[in-house]
């Protein structure tokens, strides 16, 4: 079946670090690739996204680019904020049946210090 | 436009009691999704309904129902809650008309079963 496999954590880091997410997916068609941001005590809300392959994502300083030779769908930024910390969810989706299925990775926990 | 709202935020039962988690959007999304998120195991899948009339099973259905009353709200019952059912349950929207759509997700509600 359709997987995604993300980096376990925490991950701790100072402010201004450079972050880097692992995210690699299997599936068995085309995938649509998510990251997904959850802040504590809040549900989860889109950070970005990416639709084909060699398309990069962006939002707030965060990138991901669509990697299909390696199915993966890394997370960088290049300086981080204790704003930052939360949790992140890497995502993919394919239509099955006339359904959208969203499959998640289990979370990577950020914890961004001063 | 106030996306995804659930109630209630929080609630505690004891074992056997019955109880029913409302979930509405507003967004006039097609597919409608309820999950549960434990620690260490991400978002699990419980129902879905990728359409108005239309319900079907996720990967965690055992001891939970569902109705998609309209398009607008879909509801998740617990009929003899037990306490492996403590979670935090969140519900979640998604366009559903193209490849690439996102979900929305709501606020959550946090269950315990003493």
């Amino acid at each position: 079946g359709d997987s995604v496999t993300q980096m376990e954590g925490p991950v701790t880091l100072s402010e201004e670090a450079f972050l880097t997410i692992n995210c690699t997916y299997t599936a068995t068609g085309y995938p649509s690739l998510f990251w997904y941001v959850q802040y504590p005590g809040e549900g989860l809300q889109l950070l970005l996204k990416a639709t084909k392959a060699d398309d990069k994502g962006s939002n707030k300083g965060f990138e991901a680019t669509y990697r299909k030779e390696t199915t993966s769908f890394h997370l960088e930024k290049g300086s981080v904020q204790v704003s930052d910390s939360a949790v992140y969810f890497c995502a993919l989706s394919l239509a099955s049946g006339g359904s959208y299925i969203p499959t998640f990775g289990r979370g990577t926990s950020l914890i961004v210090h001063p | 436009n106030a996306g995804v709202t659930q109630t209630p935020k929080f609630q505690v039962l004891k074992t056997g009691q019955s109880m029913t988690l409302q979930c509405a959007q507003d967004m006039n999304h097609n597919s409608m999704y309820w999950y549960r998120q434990d620690p260490g195991m991400g978002l699990r899948l419980i129902y879905y309904s990728a359409s108005e009339g239309t319900t079907d099973k996720g990967e965690v259905p055992n001891g939970y129902n569902v109705s998609r009353l309209n398009k607008r709200e879909f509801s998740l019952r617990l009929e003899s809650a037990a306490p492996s059912q403590t979670s935090v349950y969140f519900c979640a929207s998604l366009v559903g008309l193209q490849w690439g759509d996102e979900q929305f997700f709501g606020p959550g509600t946090r269950l315990t079963v003493l």
